[in-house]
């Protein structure tokens, strides 16, 4: 079955204790994304991929770290996680240029204290 | 100003009538513009997306882009308990970076 998959799907953390989660996807695509989403502001990007090593910033980089060493993988690195990253987190991929037709994980629910 | 505006809802409509979401952009860049529908507890997935200006349709769903106005629509014809859901507009200028509006929840009573 063609999905994007993420671990942990709950997690409840304190600040700054680092933590990593995983974002894995199984149809070839060379598109990948991370958002977040929060009530009233709707998903907004955090990083992107194109490919295999080449990232870039998206709209709240600010906290978060990724890399993408392998096709299928994108994990979303939070160094010193604060309060307001406590979000519901999203991984997408796609398989078209610009990023249309994203398919999207079934999101981590991520609580800071 | 946010580059996307959408009305967060929410909307309730009576099964069987024709729904209208809509959004407005600022970005003059936008090229491609999609509509998500995301139930609760899940992730987005896609409904459909459009390049430029035009129409589109699939089966109840028509999307339509007026770039010229900034405003992008999408009806559902014959709305159903099951369309209830929070419905996101998105739109991207052809590189990897995409903007999403904040989404319109939608009730469709039986």
């Amino acid at each position: 079955e063609a999905q994007v998959t993420q671990n942990p799907r709950y997690l409840i953390t304190v600040t700054g204790k680092k933590l990593t989660v995983t974002c894995s996807q199984n149809m070839n695509h060379e598109y990948m994304s991370w958002y977040r989403q929060d009530p009233g502001l709707g998903l907004r990007q955090i990083y992107y991929s194109m490919n295999v090593e080449v990232t870039d910033k998206g709209d709240v980089p600010e906290g978060y770290k990724v890399s993408r060493k392998e096709k299928r993988n994108f994990p979303l690195i939070l160094e010193s996680p604060s309060p307001n990253q406590t979000s519901l987190y999203f991984c997408a991929s796609s398989g078209l240029a610009g990023g249309r037709e994203q398919f999207f994980g079934p999101g981590t629910r991520l609580t800071v204290l | 100003q946010k580059e996307v505006e959408q009305d967060p809802g929410p909307l309730s409509v009576p099964e069987g009538a024709i729904v209208s979401l809509n959004c407005t952009y600022s970005n003059s860049a936008f090229q491609y513009f999609m509509w998500y529908r995301q139930y609760s507890r899940k992730g987005p997935e896609l409904l459909m997306y459009t390049y430029s200006s035009g129409n589109k349709e699939d089966g109840r769903f028509t999307a339509q882009v007026d770039k010229s106005s900034k405003y992008i629509s999408l009806f559902i014809r014959d709305s159903q308990p099951s369309d209830s859901a929070t419905y996101l507009c998105a739109m991207t200028g052809g590189g990897f970076k995409t903007i999403f509006g904040a989404g319109t929840r939608l009730f469709v009573k039986a």
